[in-house]
């Protein structure tokens, strides 16, 4: 079965800097999907970014961007110009080809420091 | 454009209950999906409805129930409340069918606390 892991709880950042959120998975399969969401206290999971397994461009998104290392099963986020709105808690998530199930890491809370 | 809504917001109910939950798609939406999140977790898929049947299924005991209905709205139920369902519930919408990549909608969710 597929596993998402998010290795750090809690990350911080300064306002207008630069951070990266890790995130590593485990599949046997080769098409997939892996999605970064933002999960702020208003509870709606958003999602910020999404990267193709089959793209070896890495996706981007105005300020949000991944690394996406697919031999070594790895998604990292990176968040620059960081903005108060940014702090919210951030899952990974995989999901398969042509299946819906969506497997969730257990998330990094983020704090934007002013 | 409405977006996904769920209801109740905060619902409380004690061990052995019932509980229903209710999803209204973002508008144009054929597609429900529920998740549970519990406190300090990542959500949990717990199943897909499309076309009004249940079509994909996560590791969650028979206890656990939904139904779609003509208008695409979903309910989830609930049967013999233990404390482990405490959680937050999310509902997810999106269009087309299940097998092809569109993009998830998520609700506010429902916090449902079991004492």
């Amino acid at each position: 079965a597929q596993t998402v892991t998010q290795s750090q709880p809690e990350m911080s950042v300064q306002e207008a800097e630069t951070v990266t959120l890790s995130c590593t998975y485990d599949t046997s399969e080769s098409d997939y999907y892996l999605f970064w969401y933002k999960q702020p206290p208003s509870r709606q999971m958003i999602l910020v970014i999404r990267q193709e397994a089959y793209k070896q461009q890495n996706a981007t998104e105005n300020r949000f961007s991944v690394n996406f290392q697919k031999a070594a099963k790895s998604f990292s986020l990176k968040i620059s110009d960081s903005q108060l709105g940014d702090a919210a808690m951030y899952f990974c998530a995989y999901r398969s080809y042509n299946n819906n199930d969506m497997r969730f890491g257990a998330g990094t809370r983020l704090t934007v420091k002013p | 454009d409405a977006g996904v809504t769920q209801s109740p917001t905060h619902l409380i109910k004690t061990r052995g209950q019932q509980v229903t939950l209710r999803c209204s798609p973002k508008s144009g939406h054929d597609t429900v999906s529920w998740y549970q999140q519990a406190l300090g977790q990542g959500p949990q898929f717990i199943f897909q409805y499309y076309e009004e049947e249940e079509r994909q299924r996560g590791n969650f005991p028979d206890r656990f129930s939904g139904h779609q209905f003509p208008n695409y709205s979903s309910e989830l139920n609930v049967n013999a409340l233990l404390l482990g369902d405490s959680a937050l519930y999310l509902c997810a919408s999106s269009l087309g069918i299940p097998s092809s990549y569109n993009e998830q909608f998520f609700g506010p969710g429902t916090r449902l606390t079991v004492l």
